[in-house]
């Protein structure tokens, strides 16, 4: 099946910083990725969609100032947590489609401190 | 507003039982309804439903999906330890737009 890489998987830090997650389809081109946060002990809920060369689309109640979406290529869409603080601390994942099934990425597990 | 609902949310039982998870949708721009599970990080896919009393086997696992119910169910037979994760319906809404449910933990005790 189709690869989706997502980096980092684990990143720590400060609070009032930023930071990039990469999400990156490896063997195919995506026009569409999307965005999910997973709270602890909770199900996945879609943040918003990244769509190529375009604005992303943003789910009722994600700010977006603060999640910015860019999807500058067919292979890359990036999600910048803006000025993070502690309870954006969660599991964020990305998923391409390819021939209508879903790839997921790895997963990265922020945590503000 | 689009919702999944999953039941049980937690179930425990032994080794060798079978188990029946339960998702119930509903959703303005039904595409598919797909399985998926997780046990540390990302989800692995297990399932795609399209079509209505059509079932889907893999080995200990199957699935199908009523459309007049708006609901599937995913059973487990002669469950193992390696069965122990979350299970995770999600329904494809529009374009490739996966809605949630909130997952059954499922764990099998030895």
């Amino acid at each position: 099946g189709a690869v989706v890489s997502q980096h980092p998987s684990r990143v720590i830090c400060k609070s009032g910083t930023s930071v990039k997650i990469e999400c990156r389809s490896l063997d195919f081109q995506a026009t569409t990725m999307f965005w999910y946060r997973q709270f602890p002990k909770k199900s996945l809920m879609l943040m918003a969609t990244s769509n190529e060369g375009s604005k992303a689309t943003y789910e009722q109640g994600v700010e977006k100032d603060k999640f910015l979406i860019n999807h500058a290529s067919l292979t890359l869409s990036t999600l910048t947590v803006t000025s993070a603080h502690p309870e954006d601390s969660s599991f964020y994942i990305c998923s391409a489609s390819q021939d209508s099934e879903a790839f997921f990425g790895q997963g990265t597990r922020l945590t503000v401190v | 507003e689009d919702k999944v609902v999953q039941s049980p949310l937690s179930l425990v039982v032994h080794e060798g039982d079978t188990v029946t998870l339960n998702c119930s949708y509903e959703v303005t721009n039904f595409r598919s309804l797909l399985w998926y599970k997780q046990e540390k990080k990302a989800p692995t896919f297990l399932f795609m439903l399209t079509s209505s009393g059509i079932e889907k086997k893999s080995g200990r696992l199957s699935s199908i999906l009523d459309k007049k119910e708006l609901s599937s169910i995913l059973n487990i037979t002669a469950t193992q330890t390696g069965d122990s994760a979350i299970y995770l319906c999600a329904v494809e809404e529009g374009a490739q737009k996966l809605v949630f449910g909130q997952g059954t933990r499922l764990t099998i005790n030895p």
